[in-house]
């Protein structure tokens, strides 16, 4: 594609619910982040993936955040049981292989009531 | 652990006015550098990087940035800002010894430009 894509644009949920966050990065990236951008913060990192390579999960906040790549193309992030400390922009980026620029897609704004 | 530090959260500058934004680091061994920056409704974009060589890189729209190793800073400059350039610019350092992946951002600097 043109460039990566996020769905949905915005989330809004109730505390407790689950929410699925999906990653569609540029055709034949192989490095793909997950950051979470909270209000007034910088981005913190989440998790990536790197082709096969098992993910580097070290940023992931607790065990109700969880993330998977399919096929080395899409990526979706789950967040189990929200809560209202996960509202945030959750922004993916994709790069040709690890260390090189990232590119943005537009983030999901998640907003937990 | 390894942290950015940006030290201006909020610039507001007069158009032909010249611009740097600082950047420091914590991390002793090998980086990659990086601006990245948000225009107005607009996906972060890359900015500038500096990965080896010259320390002084040049970026899109007259931007530049050096690398001085020794304060383990990566300054971000623009001689004459305009309007256009009201965006967050954020900072980003790429430590080498995590193989790559974990790229470390700053909090960001919100510019503004008065026309």
């Amino acid at each position: 594609g043109a460039g990566v894509s996020q769905s949905p644009s915005n989330k809004v949920t109730e505390k407790g619910k689950d929410v699925e966050l999906r990653c569609d990065p540029i055709s034949g990236h192989t490095a793909l982040y997950w950051y979470r951008q909270s209000l007034g913060q910088g981005l913190e990192f989440l998790i990536y993936f790197q082709g096969n390579s098992a993910p580097d999960k070290s940023g992931l906040p607790s065990d109700r955040f969880s993330a998977e790549r399919t096929g080395g193309s899409v990526s979706t992030l789950t967040i189990q049981r929200t809560q209202q400390e996960d509202s945030a922009v959750y922004l993916c980026a994709s790069s040709s292989r690890a260390r090189e620029t990232q590119y943005f897609g537009p983030g999901t704004r998640l907003t937990v009531l | 652990a390894q942290s950015v530090s940006q030290h201006n959260h909020h610039v507001i500058l007069s158009e032909a006015a010249s611009l740097e934004l600082g950047c420091n680091y914590s991390y002793g061994g090998t980086v990659n550098l990086f601006w990245y920056v948000q225009y107005p409704g607009q996906h972060l974009q890359l900015l500038l990087k500096y990965f080896s060589g010259d320390p002084l890189v040049k970026g899109i729209k007259g931007f530049e940035a050096e690398f001085i190793k020794s304060k383990f800073s990566f300054n971000l400059r623009k001689p004459s800002v305009q309007w256009s350039d009201t965006a967050e610019y954020f900072c980003a350092v790429n430590p080498a010894h995590t193989g790559g992946f974990k790229t470390i951002f700053g909090a960001g600097t919100r510019l503004f430009v008065k026309a």
